[in-house]
This record gives C-alpha cells, sequence and structure tokens, in this order.
C-alpha cells in the first residue's frame, strides 16, 4: 500500500485563488520532504526542500511567495499555491525517504493542478 | 554535482521483444541509481535501485539493471516485453544514503508496446 498520500489528486481552480496540496507520510516520520512539479512530457523538476520545523530550501527559479511550503509535523508537508494563474497549471508530486539502513524514497501520487 | 541522461525519448518495441532503456549518469560522490516507472497522472513507483551492493540489480514486473562504473551507466532491460510495460520510465540519482538529499531526474523514455 502507499506509504506517502498526497491530497488532493486532481484540482481545479480560479486564477488569483489558492490552492493547498498535503502530502502525508503514512507509517514513518519525515524530516525532509521534496516537492517536485512535472510539465507535460517533461521530467520531474524538484522545487524545493522542505525541512520540518525550519525554512524550506528552494530551487534556483522559484518563488518561494508564490509556492508556499510548510512542514508542520514530521509527517505532513503542505504546498500552498498562492494566487495562482493558467502558467501554474501542472503535476505536482512530493517525495518522502524513509530512511533507515536502506533509505528509500517515496512519492505520492501527484497532484494534477489546472487553473482556469 | 550530479546528473542523469536518459538516451532515447521514445522506444517503441513489440510484445515480446527485449525492452533496453538508456541511462548514463555523472556524479562526484558513489552514486545511488533508480528507475521508475509512471503511468498517466500517477505517481511514480520504483522498478529498482541500486546502493553499491550489487550490480546486477533485479527489479519487480520483470526488470533488471547493471550497474557499470566505466560505462557510468545503469541501463535497463527486460527480456521480454508485456503490453503493460507501456509507460514513461525515469531514471534518478541521488548522492548516497542521505536523507536530504532528492532525486535527480533524467528526462524520462516512453515505452510503447505494440501487439
Amino acid at each position: 500500500g502507499a506509504v506517502v498520500s498526497q491530497h488532493p489528486s486532481r484540482v481545479i481552480c480560479k486564477s488569483g485563488t489558492s490552492v493547498k496540496i498535503e502530502c502525508r507520510s503514512l507509517d514513518f516520520q519525515a524530516t525532509t520532504m521534496f516537492w517536485y512539479r512535472q510539465f507535460p512530457k517533461k521530467s520531474l523538476m524538484l522545487m524545493a526542500t522542505s525541512n520540518e520545523g525550519s525554512k524550506a530550501t528552494y530551487e534556483q527559479g522559484v518563488e518561494k511567495d508564490k509556492f508556499l511550503i510548510n512542514h508542520a509535523s514530521l509527517t505532513l508537508s503542505t504546498l500552498t499555491v498562492t494566487s495562482a494563474h493558467p502558467e501554474d497549471s501542472s503535476f505536482y508530486i512530493c517525495s518522502a525517504p524513509r530512511t533507515g539502513r536502506d533509505t528509500e524514497a517515496f512519492f505520492g501520487q501527484g497532484t494534477r493542478l489546472t487553473v482556469v | 554535482a550530479q546528473s542523469v541522461t536518459q538516451l532515447g525519448s521514445h522506444v517503441s518495441v513489440s510484445e515480446g521483444a527485449l525492452v533496453l532503456l538508456r541511462c548514463n549518469y555523472s556524479s562526484s560522490v558513489p552514486p545511488y541509481l533508480f528507475w521508475y516507472v509512471q503511468y498517466p497522472n500517477q505517481g511514480l513507483q520504483l522498478l529498482l535501485k541500486y546502493t553499491s551492493a550489487a550490480t546486477l540489480v533485479k527489479g519487480i514486473n520483470g526488470f533488471e539493471a547493471e550497474f557499470k562504473k566505466s560505462e557510468t551507466s545503469f541501463h535497463l532491460t527486460k527480456p521480454s516485453a508485456h503490453m503493460s510495460d507501456a509507460a514513461e520510465y525515469f531514471c534518478a540519482v541521488s548522492g548516497g544514503n542521505q536523507a536530504g538529499t532528492a532525486l535527480i531526474f533524467g528526462k524520462g523514455t516512453t515505452l510503447s508496446v505494440s501487439s
């Protein structure tokens, strides 16, 4: 079964509104989570690293005021797309590494955001 | 710095034929290498991973990959393609067993399987 749950799987919103996407690790704690964006027919581009209890680290070119990340607990990170515009329409995927003897990154199911 | 290059954005094979998806990596540290599969509008599913143990790695659904340091390659193979293998495949690299290290993905290869 899924060990990382991402919600919602699909959302349509109007331009100018904000959308929150949740990423939960279901049976392990994740002090770090990653947010990726995937354009059609393109690879996954790392947007930011979410750190529990501290500020997120954003990749170059990613607007931190537009893509707000909150890692409020060891099992939950949220990505809020603020004042969304059509060009923000994309597929967003979160990932949480489960650490231990054999670290493995688990991915959420993804969120298809459409801004109209 | 790390990167992966997937050669061939689109591979087409017949059902029952050999599948070969190519991946070359660049890493300044001993790499961990991964292959993921993605079906439309879904997240990523791990097929297999190399973590510095055996160089020939067997994964799910009959896939395997061989780590060749001399060639900086980690090609994915499957002896006999099934229709259900049609999907997008991503090769990825990370800087070892570090929780704070994100994966760096290749551009992906679309695998088509014809009957």
